[in-house]
């Protein structure tokens, strides 16, 4: 079945990097995403990746996708207390569905 | 260039009440789907919008019906509510076939049935 899992919390210190991670269970993802949700707001697109790329660069956001192990990861380089949200990792899939199926959600936490 | 726009923001309902959500898409876009997210947890997928039908849907019961408007605007309604369907409910806007299936979401509405 369709399942995407993420750790609930990561806790950093301003300046450092974050890494937060998804594992995801569908063979037939074809596009992932990262998504931010800050308290009371709806979801803020951050970077997606094709199934058939290892890695995407967006300024202080780094992705990297290991299809073979079904994991995904997102990079916050020099985090700052305004990246703390909670993040969901997303997954679709061309094979007749174009629903996006989330993780959890992995709150971060920055502390100054 | 607006965003997705939803209305109301809150809404308070008792049990067995009927409600309905709007939805207007970002401009351009001609797909709109509906998402339900509980406390703590991420958005489940509730159905998806394109050219005035009903194209996917999730594994919510049929007293979750929606609509799309000629100018891609929707509509979410909710029979019968439950204390369960107290949730964060999301439309999120894209362009059907675009490379890359972004969804764009709106702020949401909170929909508290007491």
């Amino acid at each position: 079945g369709e399942d995407v899992e993420q750790s609930l919390f990561l806790s950093v210190r301003e300046g450092d990097s974050s890494v937060i991670n998804c594992t995801y269970t569908d063979s037939s993802s074809t596009y992932l995403y990262w998504y931010k949700q800050e308290p009371g707001a709806g979801l803020q697109l951050l970077t997606y990746i094709f199934s058939n790329m290892d890695m995407k660069q967006d300024q202080r956001l780094t992705v990297l996708l290991n299809k073979k192990d079904k994991h995904l990861s997102l990079r916050i380089a020099d985090t700052q207390t305004g990246d703390s949200a909670i993040y969901f990792c997303a997954e679709t899939s061309t094979s007749g569905t174009y629903k996006y199926i989330f993780g959890t959600g992995t709150r971060l936490k920055v502390l100054a | 260039d607006a965003g997705v726009t939803q209305s109301p923001t809150h809404l308070i309902k008792t049990r067995g009440q009927q409600v309905t959500l709007r939805c207007s898409p970002k401009s351009g876009h001609d797909t709109v789907s509906w998402y339900q997210q509980a406390l703590g947890q991420g958005p489940q997928f509730i159905f998806q919008y394109y050219e005035e039908e009903e194209r996917q849907r999730g594994n919510f019961p049929d007293r979750f019906s929606g609509h799309q408007f000629p100018n891609y605007s929707s509509e979410l309604n909710v029979n019968a509510l439950l204390l369960g369907d107290s949730a964060l409910y999301l439309c999120a806007s894209s362009l059907w076939g675009d490379r890359g299936y972004i969804q764009y979401f709106g702020a949401g509405t909170r929909l508290s049935v007491l």
